[in-house]
């Protein structure tokens, strides 16, 4: 198993540009999110996913669209970027419905908007 | 919502000795209380957790505690090493009716040991 993936690793992008960063994992997981990981604020959570077609918003949605068509794919859409939004950006994924169990986070993204 | 406080947020120890973690949080219908660790450059794993049931949990050279009555929960490293040198990270899980169910995470401690 390949676990959670995610593309780019790393992405400059200009503000006001548009850009999907991709999640995928192949453990058949209900559950996935995005984090954001910014220094000395820890993780913070941008939005989730408990099944194929749910999603719902985290701490910090604003500025940021997902979708869960599917099992395995969460991605991430940042409409029109902003230096604000440079950061590491981690998908992770658990079991079952709901995070009381183990997340398995990908190997992040790093973005940074000029 | 919840809010998760997390100190110190720099640790150095000597080689050997105990490292301890402080976490505390604020929603008193928080259930789970995860510890992942980060290594620098990669992505956070999962350590040790303690659900609300229970107020202490060991593996090996880590534990966890949970004081329900004072919201607050903590990490114990004994016999340190150079590989526990890392970013560590305290979450706590708030009961949600419906299909909410988010983690809100701590600030992190580095920890640094040395020789």
């Amino acid at each position: 198993n390949a676990g959670v993936t995610q593309t780019p690793k790393f992405q400059v992008l200009k503000t006001g540009q548009s850009m999907t960063l991709q999640c995928a994992q192949d453990m058949n997981h209900e559950y996935m999110s995005w984090y954001r990981q910014d220094p000395g604020m820890g993780l913070r959570l941008i939005h989730y996913s408990v099944g194929a077609g749910i999603t719902d918003q985290g701490e910090v949605p604003n500025g940021y669209n997902v979708s869960r068509s599917t099992t395995e794919d969460f991605p991430l859409r940042l409409l029109s970027a902003a230096p604000s939004q440079t950061s590491v950006y981690f998908c992770a994924s658990s079991s079952g419905r709901s995070i009381i169990y183990e997340q398995y986070f990908g190997p992040g993204t790093r973005l940074t908007v000029t | 919502g919840e809010n998760v406080e997390q100190h110190p947020s720099t640790l150095s120890v000597q080689e050997g000795d105990s490292a301890v973690i402080k976490c505390t949080y604020s929603d008193s219908a928080s259930n789970y209380f995860p510890w992942y660790k980060q290594e620098l450059g990669k992505r956070p794993q999962l350590i040790i957790d303690i659900r609300s049931n229970v107020g202490e949990k060991k593996d090996q050279r880590i534990a966890v505690t949970l004081n329900k009555t004072a919201k607050h929960f903590s990490l114990h490293i004994t016999e340190t090493q150079p590989e526990d040198s890392a970013v560590y990270f305290c979450a706590a899980h708030r009961r949600n009716t419906g299909t909410a169910s988010k983690l809100t995470f701590g600030t992190g401690t580095r920890l640094q040991v040395t020789l």
